[in-house]
Formats: structure tokens, sequence, C-alpha cells
């Protein structure tokens, strides 16, 4: 079982929809919880951080964590093209010094 | 306030060979990790220094070795390079502390092609 786990996709969603991304992560005692976002041929820039069960909003990104699941969440409402990347999700334990990666969803918003 | 810089931005290289790739860490942060990642794949941590001292490792072999200097700078070497070794590798910096994890900022990283 891979530690950070996401659908590859691509996620093809119009424009002006919802965008869901999704991540599992099997070490439960992973404290911290991070969406980058990446464009091809760009490094990660951060989208998000949570810490804490429930819901985070900034802007037009909700991040959703349920620990008990080990479960993490990305909302994108009103997609726009310029949303279309691939987008990482990072955990990192308590008192560590890494994160773990998942391979990424890429998503495609289609204008 | 500067972010992260890496330098070079690309560079080939053939197996054998040895490259050192530089990072300047943003203004105000004492930790930087590397990252390696591949094509198609999320980033894989290869280690983070901490006050000029290696702060844990991936699971990368000793060829890939690494320096912190007194202005929080890096470098990230790597020995007897391999076909394998080709990937865009990323410097990140982050305020954290040696037990923190922290929000780490990248910077633009290095594409390294071994041919």
């Amino acid at each position: 079982q891979k530690e950070v786990e996401q659908n590859s996709g691509p996620l093809s969603v119009p424009e002006g929809a919802i965008a869901s991304l999704n991540c599992t992560y099997s070490d439960r005692g992973s404290q911290s919880f991070f969406w980058y976002r990446q464009y091809s041929g760009k490094s990660p820039e951060l989208i998000m951080s949570i810490y804490s069960n429930g819901d985070k909003e900034d802007g037009r990104f909700t991040a959703q964590l349920n620990k008990a699941s080990q479960y993490v969440s990305l909302l994108i409402r009103d997609s726009q093209p310029s949303d279309s990347a691939t987008y990482l999700c990072a955990v990192s334990g308590s008192g560590t010094y890494k994160y773990i990666f998942g391979t990424g969803t890429r998503l495609k918003v289609l204008a | 306030e500067t972010g992260v810089t890496q330098s070079p931005t690309h560079l080939i290289k053939t197996r054998g060979q040895q490259v050192t790739l530089r990072c300047s860490s943003q203004s105000g942060h004492n930790t930087v990790s590397w990252y390696q990642q591949a094509l198609g794949q999320g980033p894989q941590f290869i280690f983070q220094y901490y006050r000029e001292e290696e702060n844990g490792r991936g699971n990368f072999p000793p060829r890939f070795s690494g320096l912190q200097f007194p202005n929080y700078s890096s470098e990230l070497n790597v020995n007897a390079l391999e076909l394998d070794d080709s990937a865009l590798y990323l410097c990140a910096s982050s305020s954290g502390t040696v037990s923190g994890a922290n929000v780490l900022t990248f910077g633009a990283g290095s594409r390294l092609t071994v041919l």
C-alpha cells in the first residue's frame, strides 16, 4: 500500500463547476496535510494546509480532513481553465521532517 | 523578501559523472530540504538540513550527499550518475525546527538529464 494515494486522473470538469480531489494516507500518526498545485514543468506551490479535522476555506478552495478515515480532500469551486494543473497531496507526521507526497491528480478544466 | 532560488535550471550529464545543484533558501528560513521528482511522480524526499547538519534522510543511496552553509544555502551532490537520476530536483526551505514540520516553499527546480 502506498503511503499517500491519489487518483492520477485526469479529472475533467467544465468551467464553473466544482472540482473534488481526494487523497488517502496510511500513517495514522500524520499531523499535517497540504495541497500543492503544480503546473507542467514548474515547481509545486502551496494551495492549502490543514491540521485538524473539518473544513478549511480559502477563497475558492476548501480543504477537508477526516483523520478517522485517513482522508483529505480539496474542493475547488467555480473552476477556471487556469486551475488546470496537477494537484499534489502531501502528508507529514508529528515531529518529522519530511513530507510524503502522492503522485498527484491531473485536473483539466474545460472552457 | 526573496524566494527560494536554485541553479542551474537545466543540465545534461552522462552516466558516471558527478553533479552539484545549489539552492538559496527564502529569507528567514533556516531549514532546507531536497526532493527528487521523476516524470509523472510526486516529489520524493532525499534529505533535510537544519543548522548545517543533516536532519533526516529518505531512501536514497550515499552517492546523494549534501551540505548546508552558515547562510542556510545548500548544495546537493550526486556522484556516479545513473540514467534513473534523471529528474527534477526541488529544493524547499522552511522555518522549521528539528522536531517541527512546517510549510515548505519550493524553488523552481533543477532539471537533470543523464544520458
